[in-house]
């Protein structure tokens, strides 16, 4: 089984700070990696597919990187609205741990 | 818009099967090139992929949950659905079913709280 590891687990920060996550997979994954974004009580919502790739409707702040075993979400500049917790997937797979993004 | 929608008993016994279904609407789950998944969150904790199926029958699950799962479809009534036997309060959350493709998952029901309890 491929295992998906996300740091940090929490990540304090404030409105306006760069905010960068990262995913390593425990083997190749080439590109095949989404980020989601969840909200207490809410389904997660997809922001990034294909490692790098904007799902349409997602503020141009959010950004992915990465292939093979090393990927990053990050967001040019935290909004309030940003505040959440993030989770890594290989596509068909498992799930990174998630991210919490807290108020600094 | 294609949109899910779990169903199914949020209460279950020790020791049954936990039975959970997802109706798709705005477009056919017989579309080529999607896959249908299920997907629980443990109360206060993170994500666990369960499984998913296509539209032809051919299914893929978590091994760690394999020898308990099962995911059919049932392309008449456009709904898959989840059966997960001898369940413990450790199967106590929530449920969310999701279409797959290559754009990632999305979209997502809005998830099923189910309660392992006597």
């Amino acid at each position: 089984d491929i295992q998906m590891t996300q740091s940090p687990s929490t990540l304090s920060a404030s409105v306006g700070d760069r905010v960068t996550i990262t995913c390593r997979a425990s083997q190749s994954i080439s590109s095949w990696l989404a980020w989601y974004q969840q909200k207490p009580g809410k389904a997660p919502k997809l922001l990034i597919y294909k490692a790098s790739s904007l799902e349409s409707g997602v503020p141009s702040r959010f950004s992915g990187s990465g292939s093979g075993t090393e990927f990053t979400l990050t967001i040019s500049s935290l909004q309030p609205d940003d505040f959440a917790t993030y989770y890594c997937q290989q596509y068909r797979g498992a799930f990174g741990q998630g991210t919490k993004v807290e108020i600094k | 818009q294609v949109q899910l929608q779990e169903s199914g008993p949020g209460l279950v016994k020790p020791s049954q099967t936990l039975s959970l279904t997802c109706t798709v609407s705005g477009g056919s789950i017989s579309s080529g090139g999607y896959y249908w998944s299920w997907i629980r969150q443990h109360p206060g904790k993170g994500l666990e992929w369960i499984g998913y199926i296509y539209y032809s029958g051919s299914t893929y699950y978590n091994p760690s949950l394999k020898s308990r799962v099962t995911i059919s479809v049932d392309t008449s009534k456009n709904q898959f659905s989840l059966k997960l036997s001898s369940v413990t309060a450790a199967d106590t959350a929530v449920y969310y079913c999701a279409r797959g493709g290559y754009s990632g998952q999305d979209p997502w029901g809005q998830g099923t709280l189910v309660t392992v309890s006597s």
